[in-house]
């Protein structure tokens, strides 16, 4: 069945520090792909998506690129701030018409001063 | 914000009791969907509606009921609560035009004692 794969955490990074995290996805059909935020006790928040092979998503400094040679859609921010510590989500869209999402099991990142 | 809550938002209970969680949106969107999060496993898909009186199972629906009579709510109803079903719920809506983005509620955390 299709399925999101990203990177087991915690991540720990100082301020200003680059991020990656790492998100791969099965190759059944062309997802689109989405990175969610969760900040402690709330909700998740799209924080970028893209729809097809080389969009690129972007939102407050973050980004990611959909690459369909590779199967990965990682997230990337060049200089993380205390303010970005949350769980982060990669999800992708199989559901056609009914719109379902699978998520991978999250990804929290503690951003230390 | 999409205009979506949840109630209630804590809920402790004990096992063997009914116990219904309600989902309501304001945003007039065709699609909603009941997740439940758990460590290790991100969010995993309950049961969803594609309309009123329309609903699906999803990967997780196993002692889960779902029922839609208006377009605003949604309710998730646990027959008999297990310990297994302590749980973060999450509810989430969307339109199919809307490139499968999902816009979630805030959450309600059940404890089954």
């Amino acid at each position: 069945g299709n399925s999101v794969t990203q990177m087991e955490g915690p991540v720990t990074l100082s301020e200003e520090a680059f991020l990656t995290i790492n998100c791969t996805y099965t190759a059944t059909g062309y997802p689109s792909l989405f990175w969610y935020v969760q900040y402690p006790g709330e909700g998740l928040q799209l924080l970028l998506k893209a729809t097809k092979a080389d969009d690129k998503g972007s939102n407050k400094g973050f980004e990611a690129t959909y690459r369909k040679e590779t199967t990965s859609f990682h997230l990337e921010k060049g200089s993380v701030q205390v303010s970005d510590s949350a769980v982060y989500f990669c999800a992708g869209g199989y559901g056609g018409a009914t719109n379902k999402l699978i998520f991978g099991t999250g990804t929290l990142l503690a951003v230390q001063p | 914000d999409a205009g979506i809550t949840q109630s209630p938002r804590h809920k402790v209970t004990e096992t063997g009791t009914p116990v219904t969680l309600r989902c309501h949106q304001t945003e007039n969107h065709r699609y909603m969907y009941w997740y439940r999060q758990d460590p290790g496993h991100g969010l995993r898909l309950i049961h969803y509606s594609y309309g009123v009186k329309d609903t699906d199972k999803g990967e997780v629906s196993d002692g889960y009921s779902v029922s839609r009579s208006k377009t605003e709510d949604f309710l998730l109803t646990l027959e008999s609560a297990t310990s297994s079903q302590t749980s973060v719920y999450f509810c989430a809506i969307s339109e199919p035009t809307g490139g499968e983005t999902q816009y979630f509620g805030p959450g309600t955390r059940l404890l089954v004692l």
